[in-house]
């Protein structure tokens, strides 16, 4: 099983800034990695798929990087309604399934 | 655009079968080349996937769930559906169920069923 860790657990960030989020797969997953946002009460919101493509109505502020087992979400000047959790996922074909890192909230500083 | 709708019970009790139902709208859940999949995210924690079935009716489950998962399909009704056996308290979580792209990720959601397990 692949295992997905994401850091930090907590982003303190102003409106504004910039932020980064980490993700690390346990061995590599190619570019099979997407990104979510979740906000209370919501299901998740595809941003990101394929490591760095965002999803059709995702504005140009996210981006994604990375390939293998380190990736990263950059937001790049965080507006109100960023603030959120945000799961990083994998999709690798093989072993055949799918795992979530365990998050990262991005809070107001 | 692609719709889906969870429904079952809201409670369920200890050692019993856990039940729900997702209804795909927008969209034949047999045509096209997707994954139809199941993910639970209990109260304060994150999501954890449980399975997903292909179009072709190929099943994967996770690994920590595969001995009480079973996840089919019935295309006459466009549903597909969740069995959970033997629950217990831990398995108390949102239950959503979700589309997922090959090489894609999962682009559709619904909009999640609380289900409590408790007698």
């Amino acid at each position: 099983e692949i295992v997905m860790t994401q850091s930090p657990a907590t982003l303190s960030v102003s409106p504004g800034e910039r932020a980064t989020l980490s993700c690390r797969a346990s061995q590599s997953v190619s570019s099979n990695l997407a990104w979510y946002q979740q906000k209370p009460g919501q299901a998740p919101r595809l941003l990101i798929y394929g490591a760095s493509t965002r999803a059709t109505g995702i504005p140009a502020r996210f981006s994604g990087s990375g390939s293998g087992t380190e990736f990263t979400l950059t937001i790049s000047s965080l507006q109100s309604e960023d603030f959120a959790v945000y799961y990083c996922q994998q999709y690798n074909n093989w072993p055949p399934m799918v795992t979530f890192g365990p998050g990262t909230k991005v809070d107001i500083k | 655009q692609v719709q889906l709708q969870e429904s079952g019970p809201g409670l369920v009790k200890p050692s019993q079968t856990l039940s729900l139902t997702c209804t795909v709208s927008g969209g034949s859940i047999s045509s096209g080349s997707y994954y139809w999949s199941w993910i639970r995210q209990p109260a304060g924690k994150g999501l954890e996937w449980i399975g997903r079935i292909y179009t072709s009716g190929s099943t994967n489950y996770n690994p920590s769930l595969k001995s009480r998962v079973t996840i089919s399909v019935d295309t006459s009704k466009n549903q597909f559906s969740l069995k959970l056996s033997s629950v217990t308290a831990a398995d108390t979580a949102v239950y959503y169920c979700a589309r997922e792209t090959p090489g894609m990720a999962t682009l559709y959601w619904g909009q999640g069923t609380l289900v409590t397990v408790s007698s």
